[in-house]
C-alpha cells in the first residue's frame, strides 16, 4: 500500500501570496489531519477532516483553511502569507478517525516565505 | 496554561545502554498518550500508544510507562543502537475532541557507537 503523499515537497513564496498544499491519504483512510512544524513551536495541530467535514481545529488564524474531498484527499490553503508561516507542513491520515488509530504521516511540504 | 514538556536538551548515550526519555504534561487529562519517532526531513512515525488505564506497554526493545498521577510518561529504548538516533515526540489526545493530538517539542537522541 502506498503511504501518505504530499505535494509539492518544497515551495517558495513571497509575503502576501497564497498557497495550496495537497495531501493524499493512504487508500481507505477517512481522516486527514494537518500540522505545522517549526523549530521554535514544534509540531502544532492545524485541523482534522473526516468524511469531508472539519471536526477539529487548532489555534491558527482564519488565513489557514482546508478541505477534504469525497476520495479523502485533502488540501490546505494559506492566504496572505507571512514570514512566520515558513515551516514544514505535515499531513497525517488514519483509518477510522478514532483517536486511538495509528496516525500515518506524509513527508511534508517545506514552505519558505520570503 | 497547558504544556507538554520533553527533555529540552539532546540525550547522548553509548550504544548498548538504555535510553530514557521523559514526557511531562500539565493541565491535560489525556485518555491516551502516543510516542513517535522523527528522522530529519521526514514525517513522524508512530511507535507506541498507551491508554490511561495501562501502566506499561512494551514492543520489542521499546517500553512506555504512563503515570496519570505524576502526569508523566517515560519512554525507554533498551540495548540502544546508533540507528535509534532520531527525535522522539510524545503526543496527547484532547478529551472531547476526537482524533486531535497535541505534541511535545521532542527529544533528540544520539546513540554513540
Amino acid at each position: 500500500k502506498a503511504g501518505v503523499t504530499q505535494t509539492p515537497r518544497y515551495l517558495i513564496k513571497t509575503r502576501g501570496q497564497q498557497v495550496t498544499l495537497s495531501c493524499s491519504p493512504i487508500s481507505g483512510h477517512r481522516s486527514v489531519s494537518w500540522y505545522q512544524q517549526t523549530p521554535g513551536q514544534g509540531l502544532q495541530f492545524l485541523f482534522e477532516y473526516f468524511s469531508e467535514t472539519q471536526r477539529n481545529k487548532g489555534n491558527f488564524p482564519g488565513r489557514f483553511s482546508g478541505r477534504q474531498f469525497s476520495n479523502s484527499r485533502s488540501e490546505m490553503n494559506v492566504s496572505t502569507l507571512e514570514l512566520g508561516d515558513s515551516a514544514l507542513y505535515l499531513c497525517a491520515s488514519s483509518l477510522k478517525g478514532q483517536g486511538t488509530d495509528t496516525q500515518y504521516f506524509g513527508p511534508g511540504t517545506r514552505l519558505t516565505v520570503l | 496554561s497547558q504544556k507538554i514538556e520533553q527533555n529540552s536538551e539532546a540525550l547522548n548515550i553509548q550504544e548498548g545502554k538504555t535510553a530514557t526519555l521523559t514526557c511531562n504534561y500539565t493541565n491535560y487529562s489525556p485518555a491516551y498518550l502516543q510516542w513517535y519517532r522523527q528522522d530529519p526531513g521526514r514525517g513522524p512515525v508512530f511507535l507506541l500508544l498507551i491508554r490511561e488505564n495501562e501502566k506499561e506497554k512494551r514492543k520489542e526493545r521499546l517500553k512506555v510507562t504512563f503515570d496519570t498521577t505524576l502526569k508523566q510518561s517515560l519512554f525507554h529504548i533498551t540495548a540502544s543502537q546508533p540507528a535509534d538516533s532520531a527525535t522522539y515526540l510524545c503526543a496527547l489526545d484532547i478529551r472531547g475532541a476526537t482524533n486531535k493530538l497535541i505534541f511535545g517539542t521532542g527529544t533528540l537522541l544520539a546513540v554513540q557507537p
